[in-house]
């Protein structure tokens, strides 16, 4: 399968400070990302959707001004979290998906734990 | 409000028994695909069924999409310690967004 490189894979920061979590596809272009949000034992919650080139579509309930989501090019893009409080804890994870592709590849996760 | 509904959440057999985990929703998908997750990484992808009715195996795995695409199943043969993970099954829209269900947690005593 095609391959989608994360990181970092844990980063701990001060509450107050900003995070910047990275998406590569490696061996593939990939016009459609997306981001998740996943609490201990729980499943994926879809935060947002994005296209390269294009502004990215939120869920409901997801501010997109705290995460803020950057698609620049065909194989990267960029989460940043703003002012990280400590219920922005959580475990983060992107997916990729190329034009042609049916299935969408995931990236291995980023532990963000905000102290 | 959740698109897929997955059942069992929980499942802890024995090695060697056989499991059945259900993905069900109101809703038709153009794909459904199962996924494994172990503790701290991504999801690794498993199958991704497109066809009502159509039936994949993989090894001990077989996978079945409902003949309406709304629902789908994954059966594990003779399950093995190995076997061990959060199993999510997905349901893909044409503009290939996920929708996730809560996901079962298979735990595989040996």
């Amino acid at each position: 399968g095609a391959v989608v490189s994360q990181h970092p894979s844990r980063v701990i920061c001060k509450s107050g400070t900003s995070v910047k979590i990275e998406c590569r596809s490696l061996d593939f272009q990939a016009t459609t990302m997306f981001w998740y949000r996943q609490f201990p034992k729980q499943s994926l919650m879809l935060m947002a959707t994005s296209n390269e080139g294009s502004k990215a579509t939120y869920e409901q309930g997801v501010e997109k001004d705290k995460f803020l989501i950057n698609h620049a090019s065909l194989t990267l893009s960029t989460l940043t979290v703003t002012s990280a409080h400590p219920e922005d804890s959580s475990f983060y994870i992107c997916s990729a998906k190329g034009f042609l592709n049916t299935e969408a590849f995931f990236g291995q996760g980023t532990r963000l734990t905000v102290v | 409000t959740q698109l897929l509904e997955q059942s069992p959440q929980f499942l802890s057999i024995q090695e060697g028994e056989n499991l059945t985990v259900y993905c069900n929703s109101s809703s038709v998908f153009s794909s459904l695909q199962w996924y494994r997750q172990e503790p701290g990484e991504g999801p690794v992808l498993l199958v991704t069924v497109v066809t009502g009715g159509e039936v994949k195996k993989l090894k001990r795995l077989t996978f079945q999409f409902g003949d309406a695409r709304k629902d789908s199943s994954l059966h594990i043969t003779a399950a093995q310690p190995g076997d061990t993970g959060l199993y999510l099954c997905a349901g893909g829209s044409t503009l290939g967004r996920l929708y996730f269900g809560r996901g079962t947690q298979l735990t595989v005593w040996p």
